[in-house]
């Protein structure tokens, strides 16, 4: 159980472009999803809090017009990348929380390489 | 601003070796600490969460402590074999952030030799 799924796996587009990556909960409902960005060696800073049926709550730093969330289901999130730059080529990460468990437990998906050309 | 602090960085080992690394993060206010494995291209896997000061838990070769009082957890694992080659997270709630996010430690990678 608990299985999150993220696709797609890797995309390379280029400058200018947008991306979407969606994130799914397969086997549990779940109102709240997160969206990480990890940079080389760094680890796995938080973009956002992506809520079902409502606005995202976006981290400092992260410029919400740039990193557009939509929560439109109990099981999906999709994170679009508008207007995207080489600065932008990361290793996106989403993660669902079971509502159920009560020690903020998440799980992930496999994650999104994003390269921009 | 929460920090969650893993040590070593890296680690190399040769297959059957025991090794242990470490995860500190702030002592006030404990809630929960996470213990996650990431294997290349696989997304991460929860592996143990923590709630009691003195807890241990265990699964499989792999045991995890935990110290509220001092501020670290330590994740053990005995006779390491190729297919522990991970990058191991530890992760703490942010108390401050929105609908329980997780406050992540940089991680450290284990590299398994046969």
């Amino acid at each position: 159980g608990a299985v999150v799924s993220q696709h797609p796996s890797r995309v390379i587009c280029k400058s200018g472009t947008s991306v979407k990556i969606e994130c799914r909960s397969l086997d549990f409902q779940a109102t709240t999803m997160f969206w990480y960005r990890q940079f080389p060696k760094q680890s796995l800073m938080l973009m956002a809090t992506s809520n079902e049926g409502s606005k995202a709550t976006y981290e400092q730093g992260v410029e919400k017009d740039k990193f557009l969330i939509n929560h439109a289901s109990l099981t999906l999130s999709t994170l679009t990348v508008t207007s995207a730059h080489p600065e932008d080529s990361s290793f996106y990460i989403c993660s669902a929380r079971d509502m159920g468990q009560r020690t903020y437990e998440q799980y992930f998906g496999p994650g999104t390489r994003l390269t921009v050309t | 601003i929460l920090n969650v602090e893993q040590s070593p960085q890296s680690l190399h080992v040769q297959e059957g070796d025991s090794t242990n690394f470490t995860c500190s993060f702030p002592s006030s206010n404990f809630y929960a600490l996470h213990w996650y494995r990431w294997e290349t291209a696989k997304s991460p896997e929860a592996l143990f969460v923590m709630t009691l000061n003195g807890d241990e838990k265990k699964k499989g070769r792999i045991s995890a402590t935990l110290n509220t009082k001092e501020g670290y957890s330590y994740l053990y694992i005995k006779g390491s074999q190729p297919e522990d080659s991970a990058t191991y997270l530890c992760a703490f709630p942010d108390y401050g952030g929105s609908q329980g996010n997780l406050i992540f430690g940089k991680g450290t990678k284990l590299s398994v030799k046969p």
